[in-house]
């Protein structure tokens, strides 16, 4: 069965640069999802997209943005990179009329800020 | 606004012994409820999930949960560990409106001796 697809799987940058996460859900998954997971940690909600449009928002900080495209791939772009911004990134989608239904999880990227 | 709270960060048994992970939740509105489990260097796989049908649920690898509303707790168990068992396993809520996000524990690192 297809699953929730992530690219780049590890990425390496410097502080201040940028960088951009994609995320490809699962076939007929019209939300995604953006978890940050730090080292140790568990995953933080930073926001979600339900066709196209921001559906929810969490702890994301101001640098950090994301959309939802029309194909349903979504991508988090992430400026003036810091120190604390390593961590492992997760994407996940699900249907909407889901009900209870999980969300699927991509394998995540980790980012590196060096 | 829905949290859960996992006791203890590390557990330990023995292979063959029971497996009891806690989770208690803290939601105004009965949640859904759900266990992720977390290899090293890889994504969060669903085990179980609760929906607000059956109050014991059967998931994958021979774990199970029982929701228990009065206790507020919905503990993941499994009679006999296997040493493939060792990962994090992290408990998780999100409320029953579409698109709603997760709300995970800290997590539970799990190890089993041989």
């Amino acid at each position: 069965a297809a699953g929730v697809i992530q690219s780049p799987r590890h990425l390496i940058k410097e502080k201040r640069e940028t960088a951009t996460l994609k995320c490809y859900p699962i076939p007929r998954h019209d939300t995604v999802y953006w978890y940050q997971q730090g080292p140790g940690q568990d995953p933080q909600f930073l926001i979600s997209f339900y066709e196209k449009m921001q559906s929810d928002k969490g702890s994301i900080p101001d640098r950090f943005s994301a959309q939802q495209f029309s194909d349903y791939h979504s991508e988090l772009n992430m400026s003036s990179l810091e120190l604390g911004d390593s961590a492992l990134y997760f994407c996940a989608s699900s249907p909407f009329f889901a009900g209870g239904n999980e969300q699927f999880f991509g394998p995540g990227t980790r980012l590196t800020v060096l | 606004a829905q949290s859960v709270t996992q006791l203890g960060s590390h557990v330990s048994v023995s292979e063959g012994a029971l497996v009891l992970l806690r989770c208690n939740y803290s939601s105004s509105v009965p949640p859904y409820l759900f266990w992720y489990v977390q290899y090293p260097n890889q994504g969060l796989q669903l085990l179980l999930k609760y929906t607000s049908a059956a109050t014991l649920v059967k998931g994958i690898n021979g774990f199970e949960a029982e929701f228990k509303k009065s206790e507020t707790s919905f503990h993941l168990t499994k009679p006999s560990a296997h040493m493939s068992d060792a990962a994090e396993y992290f408990c998780a809520v999100r409320s029953t409106g579409a698109n709603s996000k997760l709300t995970f524990g800290k997590g539970i690192t799990l190890s089993v001796r041989p």
